[in-house]
């Protein structure tokens, strides 16, 4: 199956901090990337879907202001956690859409002190 | 409203069998997929089933049927590896995936 790349995967940081998160699908073009964030034990909950060269659709609920997302090419999304508090520590995952397909990256653990 | 329902926790024995079952509602169809999650680490693509009947693939195996809006994974021959959560999901007409809240699947000696 199709392969992608995030990084970090783990990051520690101070409260009111901002840390970026990458998303790379490694041998496909995705013009559909999604960010998910899921906390101990609970869902995936999808925050956005971000496409390629257009302004990301956040879900209900999510501030835009406060998770950039940026998707300038076809294998690279960004999400930038901005001004963290420790409430916004947890498990983010970002996927990549092949066809109908939806792959996964490893996932990055954000801890925020 | 988009609805995907999935027991929350099962438990089965290391060599048997277990069929994780999966129903659902949504706003058009375009495919169901299961996918396997380990703790602490991001899903991993199972299958995918956009016409009625049976997928196998190895020890697993999924089927559909559109017109009773159901699904089920099943695992043979189970071993220890296979403890995870199970996560159905239905891509809807706008091809967004809906996700279910997983299976928990408890694999005993």
């Amino acid at each position: 199956g199709a392969v992608v790349s995030q990084h970090p995967s783990w990051v520690i940081c101070k409260s009111g901090t901002s840390v970026k998160i990458e998303c790379r699908s490694l041998d496909f073009q995705a013009t559909t990337m999604f960010w998910y964030r899921q906390f101990p034990k609970q869902s995936l909950m999808l925050m956005a879907t971000s496409n390629e060269g257009s302004k990301a659709t956040y879900e209900q609920g999510v501030e835009k202001d406060k998770f950039l997302i940026n998707h300038a090419s076809l294998t690279l999304s960004t999400l930038t956690v901005t001004s963290a508090h420790p409430e916004d520590s947890s498990f983010y995952i970002c996927s990549a859409r092949e066809d109908r397909r939806q792959f996964f990256g490893p996932g990055t653990r954000l801890t925020v002190l | 409203g988009q609805n995907i329902d999935q027991p929350t926790e099962m438990t089965a024995t290391e060599g048997a069998i277990v069929q994780i079952n999966c129903t659902y509602q949504t706003s058009g169809f375009n495919g169901l997929f299961w996918y396997q999650q380990h703790a602490g680490e991001a899903p991993t693509f199972l299958s995918y089933n956009v016409l009625d009947g049976l997928e196998e693939k190895g020890r697993f195996s999924s089927f559909l049927s559109r017109s009773k809006g159901y699904s089920y994974l099943l695992l043979k021959e189970l071993q220890m590896k296979d403890s995870a959560s199970y996560l159905c999901a239905v891509m809807d007409s706008n091809y967004q995936l809906i996700w279910g809240a997983g299976t928990k699947l408890i694999i005993k000696p």
